[in-house]
């Protein structure tokens, strides 16, 4: 399916542990975002790219998050190391005037 | 602060029946609203945003400023129509930074 890619789609570590997970949005999209969605709430902005460059990152653990998007195109997630209250699902999403199009999202669960 | 809020977790309606989704912002400016649609197994994808003031599979949705309201209403509701609803605010920063709202689970009863 075209489309904003994520891999892996299901992830299951156990705390203390590192993960990460890579999206490629659609070509030619500038700005990449990274949400994490906690079960029963709606998605959270965890860091915004315009192009290779972070224009948002406010909500973003920096003790233990992590993201790039070397050469603006795609970008990985990581977590290092891992909690339980991590477990969530990620989206990813890059957009075109405003219209935001999602990835299918990786479900990580923290043990 | 900027913040969006639906204050039903659930809405149960029958098919046929309106169906009307709430959502309330906060936000000082001139925001941008959105509703997100999440089908069962599918991605998250837009469905309106108020500046484009059309209908959707049905759905409008308008822009109330003096209540700061956007929500979204379907005179018949349809089996098809069972989903989950998000309501989004773009706040026009320097970027375009987007705040979601909780979501609403539709259920449409046959």
């Amino acid at each position: 399916e075209a489309g904003v890619a994520q891999s892996p789609r299901y992830k299951i570590i156990e705390k203390r542990q590192s993960v990460a997970f890579w999206c490629n949005p659609i070509s030619g999209h500038a700005t990449l975002y990274w949400y994490q969605q906690i079960l029963g709430q709606g998605p959270k902005l965890l860091i915004q790219f315009q192009n290779n460059g972070v224009v948002d990152d406010s909500q973003l653990p920096k003790d233990r998050f992590s993201a790039e998007r070397l050469k603006g195109v795609d970008s990985t997630l990581k977590i290092q190391p891992a909690k339980l209250e991590d477990s969530a699902v990620y989206l990813c999403a890059s957009s075109f005037l405003n219209e935001q199009f999602f990835g299918p999202g990786t479900r990580l669960t923290v043990l | 602060a900027q913040r969006v809020t639906q204050p039903e977790k659930l809405l149960s309606v029958f098919k046929g029946a309106p169906v009307e989704l709430k959502c309330n912002y906060s936000y000082s400016g001139s925001p941008e609203l959105f509703w997100y649609v999440q089908y069962s197994r599918q991605r998250l994808q837009l469905l309106l945003r108020h500046i484009s003031r059309e209908s959707i599979k049905g759905f409008t949705a308008d822009l109330n400023k003096g209540e700061t309201s956007f929500h979204l209403k379907k005179p018949f509701a349809q089996e098809e129509d069972s989903a989950m609803y998000y309501c989004a605010l773009s706040a026009k920063t320097s970027y375009d930074k987007v705040i979601f709202g909780p979501g609403t689970s539709l259920s449409v009863i046959p």
